[in-house]
């Protein structure tokens, strides 16, 4: 079983609040991500980092911002929340991989309404 | 670029029934390839992998082929229950194109009914 934590579960917040998303792993895992999934299920990967003082841009251009000061907590910001940041939000993490391939084992989600 | 083509959902079976969700890629180098399972509520857990060709990777009564010849890694069961209603993820990791990340496929939603 996987132990990676995301609070909160859901969260309902008026336009304009600043809003921080928690992630926090108990794994040792190096490798962590943030990914969007829209209401059709399509995930898209906004951030990701390979350890602490790494962070880099996903695929998905995102307002959010995100930080990793320590291994375990990977926190995503929104300085300023919108009716198009709706949506929900996955965290994962995984080893950096040996070989080719890495598994991600990926929290509970976050999900958020901005009205 | 690096890509996941799934079948588009939903798919409705009874109890019992066989299934089959096509997932074909596009990579730059030689991927491994993944099947995640979305339980309603919940986040992603791994499936099953393959990491070369002619594996085949299986779990809970799912199986899944890396095909090279046909860019292919189809998910069936043989008998699908209520509990496999799920949203099912195809996807690849290729060092060479997606910088060891995962690019998944849309999904493809399951309901099983009784």
């Amino acid at each position: 079983e996987a132990d990676i934590y995301q609070t909160p579960r859901y969260l309902v917040i008026g336009t304009g609040k600043k809003i921080t998303l928690e992630c926090s792993q108990t794994m040792g895992h190096d490798k962590m991500y943030w990914y969007q999934q829209d209401p059709g299920m399509e995930l898209h990967l906004i951030h990701y980092s390979y350890g602490v003082n790494s962070t880099e841009k996903g695929d998905l251009s995102s307002e959010s911002t995100v930080s990793r000061i320590r291994t375990e907590h990977f926190p995503l910001t929104l300085e300023s929340a919108r009716p198009s940041h709706t949506s929900q939000y996955l965290c994962a993490s995984s080893k950096i991989p040996q070989g080719e391939y890495e598994t991600q084992y990926f929290g509970p989600g976050t999900r958020l309404l901005v009205l | 670029g690096d890509s996941v083509t799934q079948m588009e959902g939903p798919v409705t079976l009874s109890e019992e029934a066989f299934l089959t969700i096509n997932c074909t890629y596009t990579a730059t180098g030689y991927p491994s390839l993944f099947w995640y399972v979305q339980y309603p509520g919940e986040g992603l857990q791994l499936l099953l992998k393959a990491t070369k060709a002619d594996d085949k990777g299986s779990n809970k009564g799912f199986e899944a082929t890396y095909r090279k010849e046909t860019t292919s890694f189809h998910l069936e069961k043989g008998s699908v229950q209520v509990s496999d209603s799920a949203v099912y993820f195809c996807a690849l990791s290729d060092y060479g194109g997606s910088q060891g990340n995962l690019i998944f496929g849309k999904g493809t939603k399951l309901s099983v009914k009784p």
